[in-house]
């Protein structure tokens, strides 16, 4: 199975900070990785298909790259409502497997 | 509008069954893969299996395979997980989602349900 670990495993910033979230994978998987949000008592929520495609009513402040091993998630200015854990995920192998989460919390 | 719901949860002893349901709403049913996904509690995410839209192929994952059985009825639009056997280690969160292809045929959960907690237990 391919492993995807994320770093850091939280953090704690303020309003406006620019924040960024790094997954890698144990081996090459081009460019097949998602993310999700996760608010507490919800269920996950696509953000990010395929490294950087911004899904339909995401806020443009979220942007992800990478290819190959090494991905990021952005949050250029991150809002109230950002506060969350954050999931990547990857489909380029069986079986989908997610990193462990980033909680991203209030400074 | 596109919608999941799980049902089907509940408190069940080490060795029992228990039966989930997840009815789909605002889109063609049968045009999708459909998963189960389960989080224990304070855990992250893990992938438990998939089936296809016509029901033909299915996946597990190797921590519930030979307990665990998917299902659909696509004249229902509802999706089944069968879980015997069942463990502690079982207990979680289980949602069902959907998984979409994009144009490079990527595919991602891009629906959730609400989730429908499981606890195995004496």
């Amino acid at each position: 199975d391919i492993e995807m670990t994320q770093s850091p495993s939280s953090l704690s910033a303020s309003v406006g900070d620019r924040v960024t979230i790094t997954c890698r994978a144990s081996e090459s998987i081009n460019n097949y990785l998602n993310w999700y949000q996760q608010k507490p008592g919800r269920a996950p929520h696509l953000l990010i298909q395929a490294a950087s495609s911004l899904q339909g009513g995401a806020p443009s402040r979220f942007s992800g790259s990478g290819s190959g091993t090494d991905f990021t998630l952005t949050i250029s200015s991150l809002q109230p409502e950002d506060f969350a854990v954050y999931y990547c995920q990857q489909s380029f192998s069986f079986p989908p497997t997610f990193g462990q989460g980033t909680k991203v919390e209030i400074k | 509008q596109v919608q999941l719901v799980e049902s089907g949860g509940g408190l069940v002893e080490p060795g029992g069954s228990l039966r989930l349901s997840c009815g789909a709403s605002g889109f063609t049913f049968s045009d999708f893969y459909m998963s189960w996904i389960r989080q224990a509690p304070g855990k992250g995410l893990e992938w438990v299996s998939y089936i296809s839209g016509s029901g033909i192929t299915i996946y597990y994952a190797d921590s519930v395979k030979g307990r665990f059985t998917i299902s659909r009825d696509s004249a229902k639009s509802s999706l089944f997980l069968q879980m015997n056997s069942l463990r502690a280690e079982d207990t979680a969160v289980y949602f069902c989602a959907r998984r979409r292809r994009n144009y490079d045929n990527i595919y991602a959960f891009d629906i959730w349900g609400q989730g429908t907690m499981v606890t195995v237990s004496s």
